[in-house]
């Protein structure tokens, strides 16, 4: 039973678009809610986060919505750069518990 | 200030070999997490460690060992390594474990089991 879900493994954008990754979950416990970047060869790097008491963050390019009606959230990259091309991972949490629950990962691919 | 470190980068193992996969941050964080990562499967906890002394299961312990040998290291060992293994593990850690806060990760161990 996947409780976070990624649904698009692969996602191709222009330079200079916008950039719109999907995560939807199950699990109405989770209160917390984070993206990471991870480029080949290395480890996961945290990105963005957000409270489920929100609806939106927003970290410079990146601004992530929460729509919790729905269980839904999505990472906006604007505008996408090469650069930007990685796998993105959402995960949830309950807080209080140290386990995060990743999804199955976005491979972008922002083409110059 | 290197972070989070793992050692070896690659292993091949023969079914039935053991081994160890070493751990160590230097941020001075209290919990730190075994990860396995699967194609298609996303990031599955193995074990943590909220503190010095303690460990627990994550979703997939079965066939692994953990040891928090001191506040910055956790090693992850395999006792009798099988195909089904094969896998690229990643360790992490973070400031507290208690409350909602950051996980940093390592570099990641590639791991063959032949």
């Amino acid at each position: 039973d996947q409780q976070v879900k990624q649904n698009s493994p692969s996602l191709s954008v222009q330079e200079g678009r916008i950039s719109i990754l999907n995560c939807d979950y199950t699990n109405s416990m989770f209160d917390y809610f984070l993206w990471y970047k991870k480029y080949p060869a290395e480890g996961p790097t945290f990105l963005i986060s957000i409270s489920s008491i929100k609806d939106k963050n927003e970290d410079g390019r990146f601004t992530v919505f929460l729509n919790k009606s729905a269980k839904h959230l999505s990472l906006h990259i604007v505008p996408s750069q090469p650069g930007d091309s990685a796998v993105y991972f959402c995960a949830a949490i309950n807080s209080g518990t140290y386990k995060y629950i990743f999804g199955t990962g976005t491979r972008l691919k922002v083409l110059a | 200030n290197a972070g989070v470190t793992q050692t070896p980068k690659f292993q091949v193992l023969k079914t039935g070999q053991s081994m160890t996969l070493q751990c160590a941050q230097d941020m001075n964080h209290n919990s730190m997490y075994w990860y396995r990562q699967d194609p298609g499967m996303g990031l599955r906890l193995i074990y943590y460690s909220a503190s010095e002394g303690t460990t627990d299961k994550g979703e997939v312990p079965n066939g692994y060992n953990v040891s928090r040998l001191n506040k910055r290291e956790f090693s992850l060992r395999l006792e009798s390594a099988a195909p089904s293994q094969t896998s690229v593990y990643f360790c992490a850690s973070s400031f507290s474990g208690g409350d909602v806060d950051t996980q940093y990760f390592g570099p990641g161990t590639r791991l063959t089991v032949l």
